[in-house]
């Protein structure tokens, strides 16, 4: 049965922690990232990887690093340094190029810092 | 830059079509336009893409028109289910598959 599964589902820390969220899948796909979604609203882009071994920035990486040292797995780790960690993290893969257009989401994990 | 505007919100009825235009301009020229769903406290889905002109499948059309500075998202015949968040997804223009996404339209399905 192939998909993209993230782990936890729900997870608290206390404030200065650094947290590591799970992101595995088997759908082959060479490209994977990392968004995070506030309340009411959209996609924020944290980071994203083409290929292992390699990753880029998004939109609001600071806080935050990342890893893809296997292609199946990307996993996010949460820094003390990012200021409101608290949101609903999804991961995502696809295949590069056009077909990045069509990506599989995960179940997300909501991150609660206090 | 690119840039998309959607609709922050829609309201409709069960058994009505509704359509979610996604605006967006600077866009690349030969890439998908692409429209998500996205159910609370899940990931979004992938509900359809195209290219130009029409596409439809089991689940919606996409309406892009020859200029692609806009997107429709048109929902047959919707149910209660269909209640969720739209989104639209495309690539800044003259990028290597640099996607933005847009903001979102919020669906409210009455009965």
């Amino acid at each position: 049965d192939g998909g993209i599964t993230q782990s936890p589902k729900y997870l608290f820390r206390k404030e200065g922690q650094n947290v590591t969220l799970s992101c595995e899948q088997n759908l082959n796909h060479d490209a994977m990232y990392w968004y995070r979604q506030d309340p009411g609203q959209g996609l924020r882009l944290i980071y994203y990887s083409q290929i292992v071994n390699d990753f880029q920035k998004g939109d609001i990486a600071e806080g935050y690093s990342v890893s893809r040292e296997k292609k199946e797995s990307f996993p996010l780790t949460v820094t003390s340094a990012q200021k409101n960690p608290t949101a609903f993290y999804l991961c995502a893969s696809s295949m590069v190029g056009r077909s990045s257009y069509e990506q599989y989401f995960g179940p997300g994990t909501r991150l609660t810092v206090t | 830059l690119a840039k998309t505007t959607q609709p922050i919100s829609m309201d409709s009825y069960e058994g009505q079509e509704v359509n979610i235009t996604c605006s967006h301009n600077n866009i690349a020229t030969n890439d998908y336009i692409t429209w998500y769903q996205q159910f609370p406290s899940q990931g979004p889905r992938f509900i359809i893409q195209g290219y130009k002109t029409k596409v439809t499948n089991e689940v919606a059309s996409l309406f892009i028109p020859a200029d692609r500075k806009s997107s429709t998202l048109s929902l047959p015949r919707v149910s209660l289910s269909d209640t969720a968040v739209y989104y639209c997804l495309v690539g800044e223009k003259d990028s290597n598959y640099q996607l933005i996404w847009g903001a979102g339209t919020k669906l409210i399905i009455k009965p």
